[in-house]
């Protein structure tokens, strides 16, 4: 059983260059996240769908966009990348939140450089 | 701004010991509560959940909740280096249009020594 599989493990950019970043999940789960993690920062939340057809910004969403592809797959996108945004990338899913909230599936993370 | 405070240690104690990990949130309205563990290197996984004031106990682990005073622990009895981890506070809110997501504190790091 996969879970969350993101993908790529590592990336190395240039300032000014784009890519994607791919999660994919098999747990039929409706609702999907973006999180950043640095030193001393705890996880913060980029972007989430709470279900296929929504996106929704979360705390940090400046310098990213998101597709939800369909109930399986959410990419997260730098456009421009920035040295700000060197950092570790964390997909989740989880069962559809609420307000008894629901556990959260990671993926093994993104450790992403910008030089 | 909802936020979720936790002591980023480290936080040091002795194998055998009780390890004490504390948690404080700021929005009242908050109805469930998380602990997850993160190895170095690794993604977050989750180790206890709580709904209600008072003590929930899952083995060597016993999460605490006190509402009135919003706040959050995590005890854990009879430390062993295995538990050496960063461990992260989350708390579940409601954020508009129908939906609840998770703020997560900073994460204290645990350090139990042979």
């Amino acid at each position: 059983n996969a879970g969350v599989t993101q993908t790529p493990k590592f990336q190395v950019l240039k300032t000014g260059q784009s890519m994607t970043l791919q999660c994919a999940q098999d747990m039929n789960h409706n609702s999907m996240y973006w999180y950043r993690q640095d030193p001393g920062m705890g996880l913060r939340l980029i972007y989430y769908s709470a279900s296929e057809g929504t996106t929704d910004k979360g705390e940090v969403p400046n310098g990213y966009n998101v597709s939800r592809l369909n109930k399986r797959e959410f990419s997260l996108r730098l456009e421009s990348a920035a040295p700000s945004q060197t950092s570790v990338y964390f997909c989740a899913s989880s069962k559809a939140p609420d307000r008894m909230g629901e556990k959260l599936f990671f993926g093994s993370g993104t450790q992403l450089s910008v030089l | 701004q909802k936020e979720v405070e936790q002591n980023s240690g480290p936080l040091s104690v002795p194998e055998g010991a009780i390890a004490s990990l504390n948690c404080t949130y700021s929005d009242r309205g908050s109805q469930s509560f998380f602990w997850y563990r993160q190895y170095s290197g690794k993604s977050p996984e989750l180790i206890m959940s709580i709904y209600s004031n008072g003590d929930k106990e899952d083995g060597r682990f016993t999460a605490q909740l006190n509402k009135a005073s919003q706040y959050v622990s995590l005890l854990i009895r009879d430390s062993q280096p295995s538990d050496s981890a960063t461990y992260l506070c989350a708390v579940n809110g409601y954020s508009g249009a129908g939906s609840y997501q998770l703020t997560f504190g900073k994460g204290t790091k645990l350090s139990v020594i042979p």
